[in-house]
């Protein structure tokens, strides 16, 4: 069983649209929650990170985590074409010093016109 | 604010040839510095990471090394190529605690061994 999973998708969803992309863990070490966006043949760029269970947001987006279920979403509200990528969950372990993150293998999200 | 840069974006090289990536952090000073993977459909692989210079710690056996020569340069090499060794390679940096575990990354070279 892998550390972290992630549905692949393709996900295509309407311009507009309410989009959940989630990930699962077993982990139960796992302390600090990320999310990457992906562009086609570029780096990832990190959109949102927490650390606690519960709700974070910024702007359209919504970084929901629940520690108890080992379970993590990203929300996107009013989703415009741009928001064309590839999505990574990632995790850490804290070692006190550097960050080791543990990546899901990304979901492709595709907004139509 | 910060920038990271990797060189070159693209390479082919052939089986058995030598590989040197680079990587260079602008607008921080001791940051960590990690080398990543990303092979298609598999997510991304921590290879090595760099709490500071000379210090290395190697995350997957392979043929592959890395250096810190200096503070915020961290360069990825291999003595022979392996056709295994393709891949997107990815640089990221983040900073001392509490903000170690935010990793921001470059933007990649694409390494495709022939």
């Amino acid at each position: 069983q892998k550390e972290v999973e992630q549905d692949p998708g393709p996900l295509s969803v309407p311009e507009g649209a309410i989009v959940s992309l989630n990930c699962t863990y077993s982990n139960s070490a796992f302390q600090y929650f990320m999310w990457y966006r992906q562009y086609s043949r570029k780096g990832p760029e990190l959109l949102m990170y927490t650390y606690s269970s519960g709700n974070k947001e910024d702007g359209r987006f919504t970084a929901q985590v629940d520690k108890s279920s080992k379970y993590i979403s990203l929300f996107i509200r009013d989703s415009q074409p741009s928001d064309s990528a590839t999505y990574l969950c990632a995790m850490s372990v804290n070692t006190g010093t550097a960050s080791k993150l543990t990546f899901g293998t990304g979901t492709r999200l595709q907004v139509t016109l | 604010s910060q920038t990271i840069h990797q060189w070159p974006a693209t390479l082919v090289q052939p089986v058995g040839s030598p590989l040197s990536l680079e990587c260079t952090v602008e607008g921080t000073s001791n940051p960590n510095l990690y080398w990543y993977r990303q092979a298609a459909g598999r997510g991304l692989q921590l290879l090595f990471y760099s709490v500071g210079i000379g210090q290395i710690s190697s995350e997957v056996p392979q043929n592959l090394s890395a250096s810190r020569p200096q503070d915020r340069q961290f360069i990825l090499s291999s003595k022979k190529l392996l056709l295994s060794d393709s891949g997107f390679y990815l640089c990221a940096w983040s900073g001392a605690q509490p903000k170690e575990d935010e990793q921001y990354f470059g933007p990649g070279t694409r390494l495709t061994v022939t």
